[in-house]
């Protein structure tokens, strides 16, 4: 039944190190996006692909990059991350632009 | 995109209607109104959305004023699985499918 997966649920990583956080989709939906949502505050778009191209949000650090090798699968890589990019991430798919976003359950990511 | 302006919270009894206002009075001619909704650590959920005409569906009902200055979310029967964070969310006229999230409603529906 799930539509829009996440994997892991949860992320732990140290400041600095390299990691990657996967999104999959079993919609078939031509748009893929990601959130940032850190504590108490609203999801916030960084970057989001219309099939295989890719948009990003003018004030997305480049410390964040993505990736959509198909149509089903999106991953976000932060590359150093910082104690400041612990937040929830979120994937979320449309069939288009301004249809309906449906939301993965998100990845909590820890830095230490 | 229009902004759009939400009360940070309110409450509402178990089994009552919860009204959930929300004004976009910059709103123009070709954007929607739509209302997502987050319930404690989970992705937000859609909701539903309009134009112009009030719209219905087994969630919610919009009701949208003639102006589209402002817009109402029903929720009929609320229950306890109703408390979530509320956004009204104003798009359409850009490409980009984007939504631009507000500081949204805590809705507390309380027994």
């Amino acid at each position: 039944d799930a539509m829009v997966i996440q994997n892991p649920r949860y992320q732990v990583t140290q400041f600095g190190k390299p990691v990657t956080l996967s999104c999959s989709q079993t919609l078939n939906h031509n748009v893929m996006y990601w959130y940032q949502q850190k504590s108490s505050q609203a999801p916030k778009l960084l970057f989001h692909y219309y099939d295989k191209d890719f948009n990003n949000e003018a004030d997305t650090p480049d410390n964040f990059q993505s990736r959509r090798p198909n149509t089903s699968f999106c991953f976000l890589d932060i590359r150093s991350p910082g104690l400041g990019d612990a937040a929830m991430y979120l994937c979320a798919t449309s069939r288009d632009a301004w249809e309906t976003q449906y939301f993965g359950p998100g990845t909590r990511l820890l830095v230490l | 995109d229009a902004k759009t302006t939400q009360p940070p919270s309110m409450d509402c009894a178990e089994g009552r209607a919860a009204n959930l206002p929300c004004n976009h009075s910059t709103i123009s001619g070709n954007e929607y109104v739509y209302w997502y909704r987050q319930i404690h650590s989970q992705g937000p959920q859609y909701i539903i959305h309009g134009l112009k005409n009030n719209e219905t569906n087994e969630m919610a009902s919009l009701i949208i004023t003639e102006d589209r200055k402002s817009s109402t979310l029903i929720l009929p029967h609320a229950t306890l699985r109703d408390t979530a964070v509320y956004y009204c969310i104003v798009g359409g006229s850009s490409n980009t499918g984007k939504l631009i999230f507000g500081q949204g409603t805590t809705l507390q529906v309380k027994p």
